[in-house]
């Protein structure tokens, strides 16, 4: 374990709340990505990004944002703009595209 | 565009049978596939990728282009399998860059 974090753990918003959720790594990774994963849906990509100062939209990005001003950090903003935000959030990063991704433990983010 | 399909929500075997997790998968270029492992109250983590041909904790699936599928077999299950499986399939998304599919998953329960 270990390389890859993400914080907080739990998350509580209020409905037309922004909420960030971090997701940090040590691995020197390049690539970074965000899943949402929901029971019997599996995981499904929001966004990844490949290097610095640039990502990409995955399958399911609107109302998602995100940032990649660091190597090590890839910070998913979850705007009011997601209709139903509700879900267990997963980061993951790996060393070159297509390679074995790790994943982090998570945010559980729950909407009020 | 790429789709993973597990058939199966929930399977439950005994301990010591054999189990088979299921994976089809659809793409029209060549295919690289993954199982990742969910274990109880543990971060995603890798199982096994095709082109490494290894068997990580008994478990072995064979890419079977004909079928399209990629299943999971182990030929005795242990208590310690119980977990979430989920199927991958990496697919080039342009530039250079790859997004993992995931399947729904399959829990899987060896009852003791």
């Amino acid at each position: 374990d270990g390389g890859i974090t993400q914080s907080p753990k739990y998350l509580f918003r209020k409905e037309g709340q922004n909420v960030t959720l971090s997701c940090e790594q040590n691995l020197n990774h390049d690539a970074m990505y965000w899943y949402r994963q929901d029971p019997g849906q599996g995981l499904r990509l929001i966004y990844y990004s490949q290097i610095v100062n640039d990502f990409q939209k995955g399958d399911i990005a609107e109302g998602y944002s995100v940032s990649r001003e660091k190597k090590e950090s890839f910070p998913l903003t979850v705007t009011s703009a997601q209709k139903n935000p509700t879900a267990f959030y997963l980061c993951a990063s790996t060393a070159a595209s297509g390679d074995t991704q790790y994943f982090g433990p998570g945010t559980r983010l729950t909407v009020l | 565009a790429q789709r993973v399909t597990q058939p199966e929500k929930l399977l439950s075997v005994f301990k010591g049978a054999p189990v088979e997790l299921k994976c089809n998968y659809s793409y029209s270029g060549s295919p690289e596939l993954f199982w990742y492992v969910q274990y109880s109250r543990q971060r995603l983590q890798l199982l096994l990728r095709h082109i490494s041909r290894e068997s990580i904790k008994g478990f072995t699936a064979d890419l079977n282009k004909g079928e399209t599928s990629f299943h999971l077999k182990k030929p005795f299950a242990q208590e310690e399998d119980s977990a979430m499986y989920y199927c991958a399939l990496s697919s080039c998304s342009g530039a250079g860059s790859y997004q993992l599919t995931f399947g729904k998953g399959t829990k899987l329960s060896v009852i003791p």
